[in-house]
């Protein structure tokens, strides 16, 4: 099983809800990631989770809240989010953090729409 | 710092002709390097990763890449294009950086004519 799950796949959500983006990877990966992706732009990263440790957050607004509870599972928590944070949410995992020449498994995304 | 360069937001060619992006990086330390594809509403597929040994390294769906240092470059190409080759391509480093983050160029864009 070489799959990263993301659930829902499509998501739209007024400003004052708050909803929660899920990831499960099977692969025994212990580093997993949140990106975002806005159209015709690179994947840019939020947060990174090593081992179940945040070990990156990227300058992320409060307003994303994110939570590994075990090390199959990767949750992204929204609350208060603007317009602007409609985007393309893609998880990804990979073998180990500090292993370089491991390649990212990624998701097939949630497209988030605020409105 | 690493960084990665795509030249070529857009490239279009017809089906059955050559396909090449381009992608140059850098890095302060042996880079590795890798190519993804993103089909619409789709997330980020592996298509080959260049780590260390042989430079040439092919991928699936019958693409394949050169490493060359001297030219800090890793072109992606394929011999004969698809209609289903058309999507986003993004090229990716992880070197030097602290946490040995991907960072990714800014992709490209492949259009397939009939």
């Amino acid at each position: 099983d070489t799959e990263v799950t993301q659930t829902p796949k499509h998501l739209v959500m007024g400003m004052t809800n708050k909803k929660s983006l899920k990831c499960e990877q099977h692969m025994g990966h212990r580093a997993m990631y949140w990106y975002k992706q806005k159209a015709k732009k690179p994947p840019e990263l939020m947060f990174v989770y090593s081992y179940e440790k945040l070990s990156i957050n990227e300058s992320v607004p409060s307003r994303f809240s994110p939570e590994c509870p075990n090390s199959s599972l990767l949750n992204l928590h929204l609350h208060a989010l603007q317009p602007e944070d409609s985007a393309l949410y893609l998880c990804a995992s990979s073998q180990d953090f500090n292993a370089r020449n491991t390649e990212a498994f990624f998701g097939q995304g949630t497209r988030l729409t605020v409105v | 710092a690493q960084s990665v360069t795509q030249l070529g937001s857009h490239v279009s060619v017809s089906e059955g002709a050559l396909v090449l992006l381009r992608c140059n990086y850098s890095s302060s330390v042996p880079p590795y390097l890798f190519w993804y594809v993103q089909y619409p509403n789709q997330g980020l597929q592996l298509l080959l990763k260049y780590t260390t040994g042989a430079t040439l390294v092919k991928g699936i769906n019958g693409f394949e890449a050169e490493f060359k240092k001297s030219e800090t470059s890793f072109h992606l190409t394929k011999p004969s294009a698809h209609m289903s080759d058309a999507a986003e391509y993004f090229c990716a480093v992880r070197g030097d950086n602290a946490g040995n983050m991907l960072t990714f160029g800014g992709g490209t864009r492949l259009m397939v004519k009939p």
